[in-house]
């Protein structure tokens, strides 16, 4: 399935180094959203974008840096991360309708499996 | 107390039997309940919605009950590919874009 993907699969990076993570999303959708996934946790909305505007940001340390560039594209920027960031980070589309609280169903990335050294 | 919370599992099922978990929510307010499902390294993926009138898709029954705060899911016959990791998830009004997420219950049907 191509609807969403996610590159890179996995990365591994040092604590100083600098990496983006890319998301593509092929639905047409209007929003899209970044998750990170750690073991035996729930998933965690990190921001979402809809229209292309960030209207959410759950309180994420800003060494976590989003971009939206279109609705087609997503990218997460990384610097300084911490060992603790290590985490499967999920990207997700979906179509949504401004002005109402109606729920669309998100389509998810493979995701990308991240490794802090 | 969690938002949203789920029984970790993991389930060991035999082929074939009915296998039912919960999950419990604490918002009054969670107006959409779904069931996602998440194979051992892939992304979640929707199962299916949970309507106030309880439904039906195949071998899956979701039910939702407000009184107590408790959303359900059972499947019967249960396949080897059942085998998964079943994700609750909530809705809250005022809330568009916010999912609340379980942790998940791991299903594991032995043959």
């Amino acid at each position: 399935e191509t609807g969403v993907t996610q590159t890179p699969r996995h990365l591994v990076m040092g604590m100083t180094n600098k990496k983006s993570l890319k998301c593509e999303q092929h639905l047409g959708h209007n929003a899209m959203y970044w998750y990170k996934q750690s073991a035996k946790k729930p998933l965690e909305l990190m921001f979402v974008y809809n229209f292309k505007e960030q209207t959410e940001n759950n309180s994420v340390p800003s060494r976590f840096s989003p971009e939206c560039p279109n609705s087609s594209h997503l990218f997460l920027h990384l610097h300084t991360l911490q060992p603790e960031d290590s985490a499967l980070y999920l990207c997700a589309s979906s179509q949504d309708r401004p002005g109402t609280s109606v729920y669309n169903e998100q389509f998810f990335g493979p995701g990308t499996r991240l490794t802090v050294l | 107390r969690k938002e949203v919370e789920q029984d970790p599992g993991p389930f060991n099922v035999p082929e074939g039997a009915t296998v039912a978990f919960n999950c419990t929510y604490s918002n009054s307010a969670s107006q959409s309940f779904f069931w996602y499902r998440q194979d051992c390294r892939k992304e979640p993926k929707l199962l299916m919605s949970v309507y106030s009138s309880g439904n039906e898709d195949g071998r899956f029954t979701a039910q939702l009950n407000r009184a107590s705060q408790y959303i359900s899911l059972l499947i019967r016959d249960s396949k080897l590919s059942d085998s998964a990791t079943y994700l609750c998830v909530v809705n809250v009004e005022d809330s568009n874009y916010q999912l609340i997420w379980g942790a998940g219950t791991k299903l594991i049907i032995k043959p």
